[in-house]
């Protein structure tokens, strides 16, 4: 099976950086996702990485490194609007499906 | 506008019942998935469909059952055998790779919330 950790919380200030860790256990892996929910709401897919390295998007960039099963979301310019919680989610693959196994999510404050 | 629909949005259910809970899709993707989400926890995997007419049973498939039968739809059922239901129940779908899509990119619906009385 697959495992996924993250921090449960984060704080930052408006304006900040921001850094949220993923490790993550799995077989059959393809890549790593983030994804954004704001209370009460649907998840909203932010970034993907199949490879190793650094992907941008805007304010927001993702890191990768199969060798450890560990990536990381990067958030910059801090918004209040980017108070949410961010999960990391493995796709491995099984059979000919790709299955998205989700993490427990962090929180993110980010406080004025 | 192309995307994920679920019905109903609030669903409230007296213990022994069974529910169906819809999602349509008009994104033409084959693949197809069910969430379940508790309070302050992650997403946890019940049923996924690759295909029309065949579905998988996920993580925590006890006491849910889906059907596949267009692929445009892919309902659930809350059946009563499923001791603890009160949740937010997500759906989702994926894009194809050849058709540009990330194999982690998933579209959801904006939920539906079952409470049982």
């Amino acid at each position: 099976g697959q495992s996924l950790e993250q921090p449960s919380e984060v704080t930052a200030v408006e304006g900040a950086i921001v850094q949220i860790n993923c490790t993550y256990q799995t077989s059959g892996f393809y890549g790593l996702s983030w994804y954004q929910q704001h209370d009460g709401g649907a998840p909203t897919f932010l970034s993907y990485n199949a490879l190793d390295g650094l992907e941008e998007t805007g304010r927001f960039s993702s890191f990768l490194s199969r060798s450890d099963s560990y990536g990381y979301l990067l958030l910059q310019e801090l918004q209040m609007k980017d108070s949410a919680s961010y999960f990391c989610a493995v796709s491995a693959e099984s059979g000919g499906s790709y299955i998205p196994t989700f993490g427990r999510g962090t929180s993110l404050i980010v406080h004025p | 506008d192309g995307g994920i629909t679920q019905s109903p949005k609030y669903l409230f259910r007296k213990e022994g019942q069974n529910v169906t809970l819809s999602c349509e899709q008009n994104l033409n993707h084959d693949a197809m998935y069910w969430y379940r989400q508790d309070p302050g926890q992650g997403l946890r995997l019940i049923y996924y469909s690759q295909i029309v007419n065949d579905f998988q049973k996920g993580d925590i498939a006890e006491g849910y059952s889906v059907s596949r039968e267009k692929k445009e739809s892919f309902p659930l059922t809350v059946t009563s055998a499923q001791k603890n239901p009160t949740a937010f129940y997500l759906c989702a779908s994926r894009s194809p790779a050849h058709a540009g899509g990330f194999p982690g990119e998933l579209f959801f619906g904006e939920g539906s919330r079952l409470t049982v009385l």
